[in-house]
C-alpha cells in the first residue's frame, strides 16, 4: 500500500524567504504525485501534479516541486513566499484502481508566514 | 467555469438526527468520492462511485451511505450523526478513462458538518 508522510507539521517563514515543504512517499511502482493546498475552512485546490517526464514541476501561484525518485521524494518549493500563501499543505500519492484513482495523502504541513 | 459545488458550506444538526450532504459537478466526470476530513488531519476517502457503481472503503461506518442519482450529482448520508462524525466532508470528482495512466481529482470547497 502506498503512504505518505510529511515530517513538518508545521512551518514558519518570513514574508519574501524561500520556502521547501518535505514529503517523501512509498510505492512500488512510478507514483502519481501532488500537492494540494487548503486555505481555512476550504476545499483542496491542486497546485501541481508529477506523472511523468520531466522531474521539475512547475505549478501554481509560483510553486515547483522536484521528483527524485532515488529519495523517494517530492518536496515542494518556492522561492519567495507571500502573506497569502499561509495555508495547509498537503502532498499526495495517486494509484490507478480499476475505475477510480486512489489517492492517499500525508498529514499535512500548515505553513504560517510572518511579516 | 467547470467546478464541483457542494451544498450547504455549513451544516449544524442534533445528535442523532439524519443529515444530508450535496455535491454537484459540471465538469461531466464519471467518478465522485466523498472524504471526511477532521480538523487537523488528512482527508479520509469514504466511497466512490463510478458510473452508477458504488464503492465503499472497508473502514467506512454503516451509518454513512451515499445516492447518485444521475452523472452530475451525488448526495452523502449520515443517517444518525454522532459527536464523532463533526469534521469537513468534501466532495472531489474525477474522468476514469482506459488507457489513460491517471486522471487528477477536483475538489468542492466543503461542507463544515457540527452536530450538537
Amino acid at each position: 500500500a502506498q503512504s505518505v508522510t510529511q515530517p513538518d507539521i508545521h512551518i514558519t517563514v518570513s514574508e519574501g524567504a524561500s520556502l521547501e515543504l518535505r514529503c517523501n512517499y512509498s510505492y512500488g511502482a512510478t507514483p502519481y504525485l501532488f500537492w494540494y493546498v487548503q486555505s481555512p475552512g476550504q476545499g483542496l485546490q491542486l497546485l501541481l501534479k508529477y506523472f511523468s517526464g520531466d522531474t521539475l514541476v512547475q505549478g501554481i501561484k509560483g510553486f515547483e516541486a522536484e521528483f527524485k525518485r532515488s529519495q523517494s521524494s517530492f518536496n515542494l518549493r518556492k522561492p519567495s513566499v507571500h502573506w497569502s500563501d499561509a495555508a495547509e499543505y498537503f502532498c499526495a500519492v495517486g494509484l490507478n484502481s480499476g475505475g477510480y484513482q486512489k489517492v492517499t495523502f500525508g498529514t499535512g504541513t500548515k505553513l504560517q508566514v510572518i511579516p | 467555469d467547470a467546478m464541483v459545488i457542494q451544498n450547504p458550506r455549513y451544516q449544524v444538526t442534533q445528535f442523532g438526527k439524519p443529515v444530508t450532504l450535496s455535491c454537484s459537478q459540471t465538469l461531466n466526470h464519471n467518478v465522485m468520492y466523498w472524504y471526511q476530513q477532521k480538523s487537523s488531519q488528512a482527508p479520509k476517502l469514504l466511497f466512490h462511485y463510478y458510473d452508477k457503481d458504488f464503492n465503499n472503503e472497508a473502514d467506512t461506518p454503516d451509518n454513512f451511505q451515499s445516492r447518485r442519482p444521475n452523472t452530475s450529482f451525488c448526495f452523502l448520508d449520515i443517517r444518525s450523526p454522532g459527536l464523532g462524525d463533526a469534521a469537513m466532508y468534501l466532495c472531489a470528482t474525477s474522468r476514469w478513462t482506459r488507457g489513460r495512466p491517471y486522471n487528477e481529482q477536483f475538489f468542492g470547497p466543503g461542507t463544515r458538518l457540527t452536530v450538537l
